[in-house]
């Protein structure tokens, strides 16, 4: 199906290890996100990327690394899991045209 | 620092009526805003955009007003209904930003039959 896909959705994991969290989009966007949603926030971006290879800091990088050697993917990494990093992750993408993002349905993440 | 915020945390209405959902923000640099619903266990949902051009923009039943000497915004929502229900997020672009939105916190409206 066409849209952005988040895998897993639910992770539960302890503190110090290593996570990767998915993301794939079927419409070869250009633009894509990293945002965190915890209480009392809202939304805030992690990281993003302009194109394949391109990927630039958001507010809350520290802790997380991106990559993106292919349009359609853009995982997010977290190197060593903290307690503080437990939160819900949603990726998006850019729609060029219609101006607006697109969001995947989410991953939540729990750091124990 | 919170540049998007939206001081209502919740928001009751009777369906039929009017919902007015406020945002307001402190970045003169913003040129695009957006209002986004979600839903408990699932990604926001664009619902309606408008640019720093314009100071009004309708689509259905929802109209976002954007005063920009003011710094504020507003999504009018006229009926409400209960599937309305939901936390809808303020959020505002710059243009040199490469397309990355500033949300604000949230307002959970709940609409009432």
């Amino acid at each position: 199906d066409a849209g952005i896909t988040q895998s897993p959705r639910y992770k539960i994991t302890e503190t110090g290890r290593q996570v990767t969290l998915m993301c794939h989009q079927t419409w070869s966007h250009s633009y894509m996100f990293w945002y965190r949603q915890d209480l009392g926030h809202g939304l805030r971006l992690i990281y993003y990327s302009a194109a394949a290879d391109i990927t630039d800091k958001g507010e809350v990088p520290d802790g997380y690394v991106v990559s993106r050697s292919k349009t359609e993917n853009f995982p997010l990494t977290l190197e060593s899991a903290t307690r503080s990093q437990t939160s819900v992750y949603f990726c998006a993408s850019w729609r060029a045209g219609r101006n607006e993002q697109f969001f995947g349905p989410g991953t939540r993440l729990t750091v124990l | 620092d919170q540049q998007v915020k939206q001081n209502s945390p919740s928001l009751s209405v009777q369906e039929g009526r009017i919902s007015i959902l406020n945002c307001d923000y402190t970045n003169s640099m913003f040129d695009y805003f957006l209002w986004y619903k979600k839903y408990p266990a699932e990604g926001p949902t664009f619902l309606i955009s408008i640019s720093s051009i314009k100071d009004k923009n309708e689509d259905g039943r929802f109209t976002v007003f954007l005063n920009k000497s003011a710094k504020h915004l507003s999504l009018h929502i006229v009926p409400s209904q209960p599937g309305d229900s939901a936390v809808y997020f303020c959020a505002a672009s710059a243009a040199n930003s490469g397309y990355a939105l500033n949300f604000g916190k949230g307002t959970s409206l709940l609409v009432t039959p």
